[in-house]
């Protein structure tokens, strides 16, 4: 059983470049989001979704894009990279809108903007 | 601003002492209160959780405590070990899905 499974593990862009984060889950979630994970600042909602065909705004949405066209995937991409969006970046997913609380993550992505 | 405020951002705990990490949050529409546990180059995976109808859960040597008044919860790990070494986040959740995070306690356990 994968779980929440994201890729790459490791990239490294340089100033305007676009990339995408790719992130999948088998265990039919309803609820993916992502995360950016940064020192001294915790972990700080990007993006989520509550089902395919459904996003909305978390805490720290600019620069960055997402879609939800399956329930199984949920990728963020990032339009023109900028130095402030080196971060690790974490997907994660739940059943049923989150309402049972537990978020399932994966291992995480760093990205380097150089 | 910063929905849920956590403290310390460090700590070091001697092997068998009481480790205490406190957040609180300003919002009162939040009404689910888990705390996850990262080891370095995971994901953080959830350790224990509260809802606010409760003042205290306890799973093993891990403890929640919970003040609806002061709008503060605490994690309590009694009996710390070197294998609880890890970064702690305290977290909430609006009703609308969204779990925000505290900016995290890095506990180090030493033998």
């Amino acid at each position: 059983n994968a779980g929440v499974t994201q890729t790459p593990k490791f990239q490294v862009l340089k100033t305007g470049q676009s990339m995408t984060l790719q992130c999948a889950q088998d265990m039919n979630h309803e609820y993916m989001s992502w995360y950016r994970q940064d020192p001294g600042m915790g972990l700080r909602l990007i993006h989520y979704s509550v089902g395919a065909g459904i996003t909305d705004q978390g805490e720290v949405p600019n620069g960055y894009n997402v879609s939800r066209s399956t329930t199984e995937d949920f990728p963020l991409r990032l339009l023109s990279a900028a130095p402030s969006q080196t971060s690790v970046y974490f997907c994660a997913s739940s059943y049923g809108g989150s309402r049972t609380g537990e978020l399932f993550f994966g291992e995480g992505s760093r990205l380097t903007v150089l | 601003q910063q929905q849920v405020k956590q403290s310390p951002q460090s700590l070091i705990v001697q092997k068998g002492g009481i480790s205490i990490i406190n957040c609180a949050y300003e919002n009162t529409a939040f009404d689910y209160f888990p705390w996850y546990q990262q080891f370095p180059g995971k994901g953080p995976a959830l350790l224990i959780a509260i809802r606010p109808d409760v003042s205290e859960k306890k799973e093993g040597r891990f403890t929640i405590s919970f003040n609806k008044s002061a709008k503060q919860f605490s994690l309590h790990i009694m009996d710390s070990q070197p294998g609880d070494s890890a970064t702690y986040f305290c977290a909430a959740m609006h009703q609308g899905g969204k779990l925000i995070f505290g900016q995290g306690t890095e506990l180090s356990v030493k033998p």
